[in-house]
């Protein structure tokens, strides 16, 4: 069983548009990221959401934003979409009593932003 | 100064080398001190963690962590061409949450 899924795995769009990457996991995890690793592997931060809270907001163009409908899932959505949103994007969650730092990854999503 | 420094590399070692990998950082407020492996089109998974200074052993890897020196590592012995993969070394001050890696050393183990 997956433990923690994306969709889609490949994401390839036009400048402007408007998109959405959905995340789920199994684990029974109370806190969920959304990653974004550039084209050089650096892996960043963008958001996290603790029992359907926020409680990292880095600093993130306004056009990114999370929503977590429940523990389970946490979503992106992406407005107005640059050239320099193409990367992959990874969804993890970590387990409660660890602040973070045993971090489960999705296997990401790529988008191609032409 | 970034707050983690990671050799990129790439680095290529033969079957049954003894792999050094390192990472130093600039933030003192650093407790919590992680490896992850991370293999081509797939997410990171954690390798190993430690608490502030000291060496960690599981199976073949070795993590150290240099609190005064500000410098932690992670040692692969009898490196395996299935350790090839990108390492990423992360650490966070505990409370928050909040990870911060480095940008990971390609590692490639020939057979």
């Amino acid at each position: 069983d997956t433990a923690v899924s994306q969709t889609p795995k490949y994401l390839v769009t036009q400048m402007g548009n408007d998109k959405s990457i959905k995340c789920e996991q199994n684990l029974g995890h109370d806190t969920m990221y959304w990653y974004k690793q550039d084209s050089k592997k650096f892996l960043k931060i963008m958001f996290s959401y603790n029992n359907k809270e926020l409680i990292i907001n880095e600093t993130v163009p306004n056009r990114f934003s999370p929503k977590s409908p429940d523990k389970a899932h946490l979503n992106l959505h992406i407005n107005s979409l640059e050239l320099g949103d193409s990367a992959v994007y990874f969804c993890a969650s970590s387990p409660p009593g660890t602040s973070g730092f045993t971090l489960h990854f999705g296997n990401g999503t790529r988008l191609t932003v032409t | 100064q970034k707050e983690v420094e990671q050799d990129p590399g790439p680095l290529s070692v033969p079957e049954g080398a003894i792999v050094s990998l390192n990472c130093t950082y600039s933030n003192s407020a650093f407790q919590y001190f992680m490896w992850y492996r991370q293999y081509s089109r797939k997410g990171p998974e954690l390798l190993m963690y430690t608490y502030s200074s000291g060496n960690k052993e599981d199976g073949r890897f070795t993590a150290q962590v240099d609190k005064s020196s500000k410098y932690i590592s992670l040692f692969i012995r009898d490196s395996q061409p299935s350790d090839s993969a990108t390492y990423l070394c992360a650490m966070s001050g505990g409370s928050n949450y909040k990870l911060t890696f480095g940008k990971g050393t390609l590692l490639t183990v020939n057979p």
